[in-house]
């Protein structure tokens, strides 16, 4: 069955720290996609990155970053002097796509970010 | 204008009431979602609807239906509300292929006293 952990329920560092958040999947399938959002104190999901199973690139878009490791079953999120606007909930998705042409994301359950001033 | 606009954005109400939470969206997308958040458990699904004639069951259904009026709209009934099921309602719209990302709403904060 498919399964996202995240197993950092709240992480508090101090500005300009980096910080890494963690995200491991479970799936029996070859084909699936991951999915990062934000959640900000406002409450609104915004998208960040989307990464294809075959495709283990890492990727980085200014101060994040996200190492994906088929391996380990791995897709985790690094911010690079974290800033207090990115305080928040980061929430790992996975979608894997059925032979019926549906398919349905699952989202883990969210690590909260505190970046301190 | 939001891509998924979702009214009310707060509401409480009371046990025993019947409430509906709306969702219109705007990307033109088939598949429509309702989730619910609560704290340390993520998102869940309720329902999701790949199009106006399907209608799926999340794997929190109990307790909630769902209609789907058109191709925009989505809603989600509380038949009869429960304090249990006070929390953040998420609608949210994808693509046709499973590589999309889903639109979410703004959520609707909801308290059942």
């Amino acid at each position: 069955a498919q399964k996202v952990t995240q197993a950092q329920t709240e992480i508090s560092v101090v500005e300009k720290e980096d910080v890494t958040l963690d995200c491991v999947y479970e799936t029996r399938d070859t084909t699936y996609y991951l999915f990062w959002y934000k959640q900000p104190p406002s409450g609104e999901l915004v998208f960040l990155i989307r990464r294809n199973s075959f495709d283990e690139q890492n990727e980085i878009s200014g101060r994040y970053s996200w190492n994906f490791q088929k391996s380990t079953s791995s897709f985790n999120f690094t911010i690079t002097a974290s800033q207090v606007v990115d305080s928040a909930v980061y929430f790992c998705a996975l979608s894997e796509a059925f032979t019926s042409g549906t398919y349905k994301y699952i989202f883990g359950t969210g690590t909260r970010l505190k970046v301190l001033a | 204008d939001a891509d998924v606009t979702q009214t009310p954005r707060n509401r409480i109400t009371k046990t025993g009431k019947r409430i509906m939470l709306e969702c219109s969206q705007t990307k033109g997308h088939d598949r429509m979602y309702w989730y619910r958040q609560d704290p340390g458990l993520g998102l869940r699904l309720i329902y999701y609807s790949f199009d106006v004639k399907d209608i799926n069951k999340g794997e929190i259904s109990d307790g909630y239906s769902v209609s789907r009026q058109a191709q925009a709209k989505f809603s989600l009934s509380l038949e009869s509300a429960i304090p249990n099921q006070t929390a953040l309602y998420f609608c949210a719209t994808s693509g046709a292929g499973a590589d999309t990302e889903a639109f979410f709403g703004q959520g609707t904060r909801l308290t059942v006293v």
